[in-house]
């Protein structure tokens, strides 16, 4: 009964460093979400993707990168971090455009 | 553009207490309306929703009645628990933006025995 399954749950990383974070959903889900938790901000979606193979910008999807090579994997790519990227990340997933979302447990990355 | 205002917290009461926490939106049409509980260490989980105008929400003792005529959707329990302590997040999906959704900053909740 796993659901949506973030790894890693915590990272530190000094600036510039790239790394990629890992989202995988066991529910056949076709949409996949990544989002940022900043405090007194909410969640702000950073970039989503409606099937297998497609991805599209969110909110605020500067400084990163996705993929969605495979239906139950949403990979989510920062290339040169910067201390702003410091946040909560989380991963969701839904059966539809309709269907509520599942998310995952977060990564908290912090960048130095 | 799309917006959802909450109440600042952190939010404290004694158990068995009163809850409302309030909750605003901005937004064109009848969006659909939630409330998620993010327990700690944890990722959100949908507590409940309402589609359209009037609907009133409900779920493990929570309510929440979506007003159109004050663009309000604010959450209530008549008696709070320990276990109720988390951040509740209100939340608003477009009706013509598929599943995008519009989250305000969350509101803290503390129950102390």
């Amino acid at each position: 009964n796993a659901g949506v399954t973030q790894t890693p749950k915590f990272r530190v990383l000094k600036t510039g460093q790239s790394m990629t974070l890992l989202c995988a959903q066991d529910m056949n889900h076709e949409y996949m979400y990544w989002y940022r938790q900043d405090p007194g901000m909410g969640l702000r979606l950073i970039h989503y993707s409606v099937g297998e193979g497609t991805t599209a910008k969110g909110e605020v999807p500067d400084g990163y990168n996705v993929s969605r090579l495979k239906k139950q994997n949403f990979l989510l790519g920062l290339e040169s971090a910067a201390p702003s990227q410091t946040s909560v990340y989380f991963c969701a997933s839904s059966y539809g455009s309709q269907q509520p979302q599942h998310f995952g447990d977060g990564t908290r990355l912090s960048i130095l | 553009g799309n917006s959802v205002t909450q109440m600042e917290g952190p939010v404290t009461l004694s158990e068995e207490a009163f809850l409302t926490i309030n909750c605003t939106y901005t937004a064109t049409g009848y969006p659909s309306l939630f409330w998620y509980v993010q327990y700690p260490g944890e990722g959100l989980q949908l507590l409940l929703k309402a589609t359209k105008a009037d609907d009133k929400g409900s779920n493990k003792g929570f309510e929440a009645t979506y007003r159109k005529e004050t663009t309000s959707f604010h959450l209530e329990k008549g008696s709070v628990q320990v276990s109720d302590s988390a951040v509740y997040f209100c939340a608003l999906r477009p009706n013509n933006a598929g599943n995008m959704l519009t989250f305000g900053g969350g509101t803290r909740l503390m129950v102390k025995p």
